[in-house]
């Protein structure tokens, strides 16, 4: 069955240090992944996706991904998080018509 | 251009009762999206629809659970009979393109919260 999976549940982090959240999808067809945001009393907003191409995925807010076929995941990561990246990150993989997400990772990120 | 609306935001029922859920699609999408969030959960599938008809409702509960999407108007997604356990965040989501296609990709709306008393 297609799945994803996040590792981390919950990461703390300060102002200024690396981010790197973890994805892995089991999925035997075409991928599509995606990485959706949720702020603090807000709505999913899409941070970036991969349908194709390079492997290596550029998306808002100095976020990026790298999609490994060899590994089946699509982590996330951003070089030096701010305290406004506070919130909760979701995988997602399109299977067929529907999305798959993960469970979701709580980001926290002291000032 | 206005994102996905859905409303209400949040909606309180007893058991027994029936809710209504409703999803307006950002201007120019015609493909809807449900998913479910239970607490402690991520998102789970349950329907897709474009206009005046269901594609994909392999993620819908068999009973009680239906869904629409009409000519005009928003889509709804009812619930009958509401029980306890259908107490989740309710997602909308819309596309502007077909559901797998080339550069399909889906745009949340603000969910409404159900708490079933």
């Amino acid at each position: 069955a297609q799945s994803v999976s996040q590792h981390n549940h919950h990461v703390i982090l300060s102002e200024a240090a690396s981010l790197e959240l973890g994805c892995n999808y089991s999925y035997g067809g075409t991928v599509n992944l995606f990485w959706y945001v949720q702020y603090p009393g807000q709505h999913l907003q899409l941070l970036l996706k991969y349908f194709s191409g390079d492997p290596l995925v550029k998306g808002i807010k100095g976020f990026e991904a790298e999609f490994i076929k060899s590994k089946f995941s699509f982590n996330l990561r951003k070089p030096s998080v701010q305290w406004s990246d506070t919130a909760e990150y979701f995988c997602a993989v399109r299977a067929g018509t529907a999305l798959i997400f993960g469970k979701g990772t709580t980001l926290s990120v002291s000032s | 251009n206005a994102g996905v609306m859905q409303n209400p935001r949040h909606l309180v029922r007893r058991r027994g009762q029936e809710a209504r859920l409703r999803c307006s699609p950002m201007k120019g999408h015609s493909h809807v999206y449900w998913y479910r969030q239970l607490p402690e959960e991520g998102l789970k599938f349950m329907v897709y629809l474009q206009k005046e008809n269901i594609i994909d409702e392999s993620g819908m509960p068999k009973e009680r659970f239906s869904a629409e999407f009409p000519k005009e108007g928003p889509s709804i997604l009812r619930i009958q009979q509401v029980v306890r356990g259908d107490s989740a965040a309710y997602f909308c989501a819309s596309s502007p393109l077909p559901a797998g296609g080339p550069g399909d990709t889906q745009y949340f709306g603000p969910g409404t919260r159900l708490t079933v008393l």
